[in-house]
């Protein structure tokens, strides 16, 4: 299995600040991704955090918005930039590790703008 | 592209019912089958999982059935406890792809 930290785990920002959310797994994992699950829907992929290298974001998210980095195999960050009201979302920290094919998710960064 | 369809909620049931959550999938070739769940406040976690046709995962007295003919992966329970009640997640996820394709989402409310 695999432990995931995710922080913060909420936060409430101003309209137009960043916030960067961590992501530290506590074993060497081969896929990392980030999810966003908006207030009573489903989750929505953002992208997947490739080390070493940029991420391959999904359609409908830019790294502009949302760059993302991974600097080695158990750490990850998102950064939701230039935040307006409608970035108001759960996001969730997940990973697939080395020795099975199991799905694991932080406890997620609850974040409200105002 | 692929997608989850995850019967509509929310669900409410009484402590020791029978529970079906139903969910069916688009997808090409073999993907897994994964059913998730994320209790109040908590973030998701695998309840179970199937990897192949006629497979049946199971956890925690939840059942579910790998259906290629009808692209299905409902979820059962024969007995629901109050602690039960959460959000289910219905998902798929390709041999080859890391990343997985969720449904929307089925709140269950169990009262005592």
């Amino acid at each position: 299995s695999a432990v995931i930290s995710q922080k913060p785990s909420r936060d409430i920002c101003q309209r137009g600040t960043s916030l960067t959310i961590q992501c530290q797994v506590d074993s060497q994992v081969t896929m990392m991704f980030w999810y966003r699950q908006q207030p009573g829907q489903s989750l929505t992929l953002i992208a997947t955090a490739n080390q070493g290298s940029e991420a391959t974001y999904e359609s409908g998210f830019v790294i502009d918005k949302f760059p993302i980095s991974r600097p080695n195999l158990t750490f990850s960050t998102l950064t939701v930039s230039n935040m307006s009201p409608e970035d108001s979302s759960i996001y969730l920290c997940s990973v697939i590790t080395a020795s099975n094919e199991k799905l694991f998710f932080g406890s997620g960064t609850q974040l409200s703008v105002l | 592209g692929d997608s989850v369809t995850q019967m509509e909620g929310p669900v409410t049931l009484s402590e020791e019912a029978f529970l079906t959550i139903n969910c069916t999938y688009t997808a090409t070739g073999y993907p897994s089958l994964f059913w998730y769940v994320q209790y109040p406040g908590e973030g998701l976690q695998l309840l179970l999982k199937a990897t192949k046709a006629d497979d049946k995962g199971s956890n925690k007295g939840f059942e579910a059935t790998y259906r290629k003919e009808t692209t299905s992966f409902h979820l059962e329970k024969g007995s629901v406890q109050v602690s039960d009640s959460a959000v289910y997640f219905c998902a798929l996820r390709k041999a080859n792809a890391g990343k997985s394709t969720f449904g929307d989402g089925t709140t269950l409310t169990v009262k005592p």
